[in-house]
């Protein structure tokens, strides 16, 4: 139990485009969502905090308007990397609560490796 | 903010030896301690986690200690095996909903 899938696991865009990455819990309902970025060799960062039929929670220093947060329905929440550079080149993470398990336990995808060109 | 700090940044060990990596927290507010193995290229997976009301956790080969005086919690690997060889990070949360605060991370590399 307490799978967190992500989709597509690689893309590859040019800069300027728009990329859309997907989260899904897979056997568990998720109020809370979190979206993490990890560079090489690096611990994650927590981009934002995604809660099911409201506005995500940023944290500082991340623009909500290039990383755009939607968190639709218990099992799925999806990031949009608006008008990519290279710099946005990294690897992201989401991570689901199980409201059904612990309060506490957070499960992670597999992680989507972004590459702008 | 809560602030975590994790050591040591890597870890050799040879097969069959146990392995230790430490962390401190700095928020006496924190309750959730998760340990988390990271294999190359893929998402963390938690593989053990301890709250504040545990002193001690154990999962066969796997425990953590926690003492919330000193604010800190410690990952034991006994009887380490090469697929043991990953990035372990530690974090720290306060209470349900909250976000986690990783640390750093340990390379452990266990060695055949």
């Amino acid at each position: 139990g307490a799978v967190v899938s992500q989709h597509p696991s690689r893309v590859i865009c040019k800069s300027g485009t728009s990329v859309k990455i997907e989260c899904r819990s897979l056997d568990f309902q998720a109020t809370t969502m979190f979206w993490y970025r990890q560079f090489p060799k690096q611990s994650l960062m927590l981009m934002a905090t995604s809660n099911e039929g409201s506005k995500a929670t940023y944290e500082q220093g991340v623009e909500k308007d290039k990383f755009l947060i939607n968190h639709a329905s218990l099992t799925l929440s999806t990031l949009t990397v608006t008008s990519a550079h290279p710099e946005d080149s990294s690897f992201y993470i989401c991570s689901a609560r199980d409201l059904g398990g612990g309060v506490y336990e957070q499960y992670f995808g597999p992680g989507t490796r972004l590459t702008v060109t | 903010g809560e602030n975590v700090e994790q050591h040591p940044s890597t870890l050799s060990v040879q097969e069959g030896d146990s392995a230790v990596i430490k962390c401190t927290y700095s928020d006496s507010a924190s309750n959730y301690f998760p340990w988390y193995k990271q294999e190359l290229g893929k998402g963390p997976q938690l593989i053990i986690d301890i709250r504040s009301n545990v002193g001690e956790k154990k999962d066969q080969r796997i425990a953590v200690t926690l003492n919330k005086t000193a604010k800190h919690f410690s990952l034991h690997i006994t009887e380490t095996q090469p697929e043991d060889s990953a990035v372990y990070f530690c974090a720290a949360s306060m209470s349900y909903g909250n976000k986690l605060v990783f640390g750093a991370g340990t390379i452990l590399r266990v060695k055949s």
